[in-house]
C-alpha cells in the first residue's frame, strides 16, 4: 500500500489566492482527517469525515476554509482567499474505524507545507 | 477537556544510550488510549507505540517501550540503544472511546537529537 498520499508537498502562494490541497486515503479506510500543524498551536484537527460524510468541522478556522470528500478515495481542503496566517503544514490522515472503541490507528500522509506570502 | 503535556521541548541522547521522554495527561475517563508518534525531518507522522489504559502491562515495540502510570496519568516513552534514525519530534497523544473517539489530542512535542 502506498499509504496516505498528499499533494502538493510544498505550496507557495500570494495572499488572496486560492489554495487546494489534495489527499488520497488508504484504500479501505473509512475515516479521514485533516490536521494543521503550526509551531504556536501544534497539531489541530480541522475536520473529520466518516464514510465520506463530514462529521465534525468545528476545527475549521473560518469560512475561508472548506473541505470535501466526493468519494472514498479523494478529499480536498480548500482555502479561499488565503492569508499569511494560514501558513502551516497540513496533514491528511486516514483510519479504519469499526467502532467507537478509540483503538483505531491513524495513518498520516507526508503533509503539505503551505506558505502564504 | 483532555490535555496532554510534554514538559521537555528538547532532549538529546548519545548514540546507543537510553533516553526517556515524558508525557502527562489530564482526563476524568477510566478507559482510553495513549499513543506516541514520531515525526522525522521528512515530516510524516509515524506511530511508534500504543497503550490501552485497561491494560496494566506496559506496551513494547522492539527498542521502544512505555512506562504507563495510570494513577499518576503519566505515559513516558523509553528508547533503548538510540540510533541516529531516532532523531525526530515525538508527540504523545490521547484518545477516549465513545462517540468522540475520533478526537486525538496531541501534546506539543519533544525534539530528540541523537549525538553520534
Amino acid at each position: 500500500d502506498a499509504g496516505v498520499i498528499q499533494s502538493p508537498r510544498h505550496e507557495v502562494t500570494e495572499m488572496g489566492q486560492e489554495v487546494t490541497l489534495r489527499c488520497k486515503p488508504i484504500s479501505g479506510h473509512n475515516s479521514l482527517f485533516w490536521y494543521r500543524q503550526t509551531m504556536m498551536r501544534g497539531l489541530e484537527l480541522l475536520i473529520y469525515f466518516n464514510n465520506n460524510v463530514p462529521i465534525d468541522d468545528s476545527g475549521m478556522p473560518e469560512d475561508r476554509f472548506s473541505a470535501k470528500m466526493p468519494n472514498a478515495s479523494f478529499s480536498t481542503l480548500k482555502i479561499q482567499p488565503s492569508e499569511p496566517r494560514d501558513s502551516a503544514v497540513y496533514f491528511c490522515a486516514s483510519s479504519l474505524s469499526r467502532d467507537n472503541s478509540g483503538a483505531n490507528v491513524l495513518t498520516f500522509g507526508a503533509g503539505s507545507r503551505l506558505t502564504v506570502l | 477537556a483532555q490535555t496532554v503535556t510534554q514538559s521537555q521541548p528538547e532532549m538529546s541522547v548519545q548514540e546507543a544510550e537510553t533516553v526517556t521522554l515524558s508525557c502527562t495527561y489530564d482526563t476524568s475517563e477510566s478507559d482510553y488510549y495513549l499513543f506516541w508518534y514520531k515525526q522525522p525531518p521528512s515530516r510524516q507522522m509515524i506511530l511508534v507505540i500504543r497503550q490501552e489504559a485497561y491494560k496494566q502491562q506496559n506496551a513494547t515495540e522492539n527498542r521502544f517501550s512505555v512506562n504507563f502510570q495510570k494513577a499518576a496519568k503519566s505515559f513516558s516513552l523509553k528508547i533503548s540503544d538510540s540510533q541516529l534514525g531516532d532523531a525526530a519530534m515525538y508527540f504523545c497523544a490521547y484518545r477516549t472511546p465513545g462517540a468522540g473517539s475520533y478526537q486525538l489530542t496531541f501534546g506539543k512535542g519533544t525534539k530528540l537529537s541523537v549525538i553520534p
